[in-house]
């Protein structure tokens, strides 16, 4: 139980086009999802809290507009970096937080960017 | 927001010796402390985790343990392999309704046989 996919696990792309991730909690409702971005040997930092049906929660400094997070049912949440550039390209990882359990996160195998 | 510390950065044992990895938090409102385990490339998996209700959990290899008073929590990993080799993190919620977490800066551990 407790499985979260994302999709796709990585993707090249130019510079100035737009990225879609997909995050999808397979077995559970997820009322909040997360979406952290990852750089090489760091730790993971939130970029945004989605909760389902409402707007997302942006942590200070991650720009709203240029990473746009749907939340549209209780089991997928989405990611779109817009406009992306060389600076984006990151493992981006989401996490859902199962809404009958105790608050336990699982993550979604993350998603690799580059951007050309 | 809450504020969480990790340490050691890097951690290297023989192969059979213990591991302890330690974090500290700032926000006494936060109840949850999870570790993660991290291996190159993959996502971070759970392998423990404590509430604030309890000072000390074991599973099997592996036991978390909970000092409230002094704000502190530490991974304890006994008799390790070398598949425990990998990037552990730990994690502490503060007083949010949502259930974010604050990371600690992670530790690698390296076993060697």
């Amino acid at each position: 139980g407790a499985v979260v996919s994302q999709h796709p696990s990585w993707v090249i792309c130019k510079s100035g086009t737009s990225v879609k991730i997909e995050c999808r909690s397979l077995d559970f409702q997820a009322t909040t999802m997360f979406w952290y971005r990852q750089f090489p040997k760091q730790s993971l930092m939130l970029m945004a809290t989605s909760n389902e049906g409402s707007k997302a929660t942006y942590e200070q400094g991650v720009e709203k507009d240029k990473f746009l997070i749907n939340h549209a049912s209780l089991t997928l949440s989405t990611l779109t970096v817009t406009s992306a550039h060389p600076e984006d390209s990151s493992f981006y990882i989401c996490s859902a937080r199962d809404r009958t359990g105790d608050g336990e996160q699982y993550f979604g195998p993350g998603t690799r960017l580059t951007v050309t | 927001g809450e504020n969480v510390e990790q340490h050691p950065s890097t951690l290297s044992v023989q192969e059979g010796d213990s591991a302890v990895i330690k974090c500290t938090y700032s926000d006494s409102a936060s109840n949850y402390f999870p570790w993660y385990k991290q291996e190159l490339g993959k996502r971070p998996q759970l392998i423990i985790d404590i509430r604030s209700n309890v000072g000390e959990k074991k599973d099997q290899r592996i036991a978390v343990t909970l000092n409230k008073t002094a704000k502190h929590f530490s991974l304890h990993i006994t008799e390790t392999q070398p598949e425990d080799s990998a990037v552990y993190f730990c994690a502490a919620p503060g007083r949010t309704s949502y259930g974010k977490l604050t990371f600690g800066q992670g530790t690698i551990l390296t076993v060697h046989p």
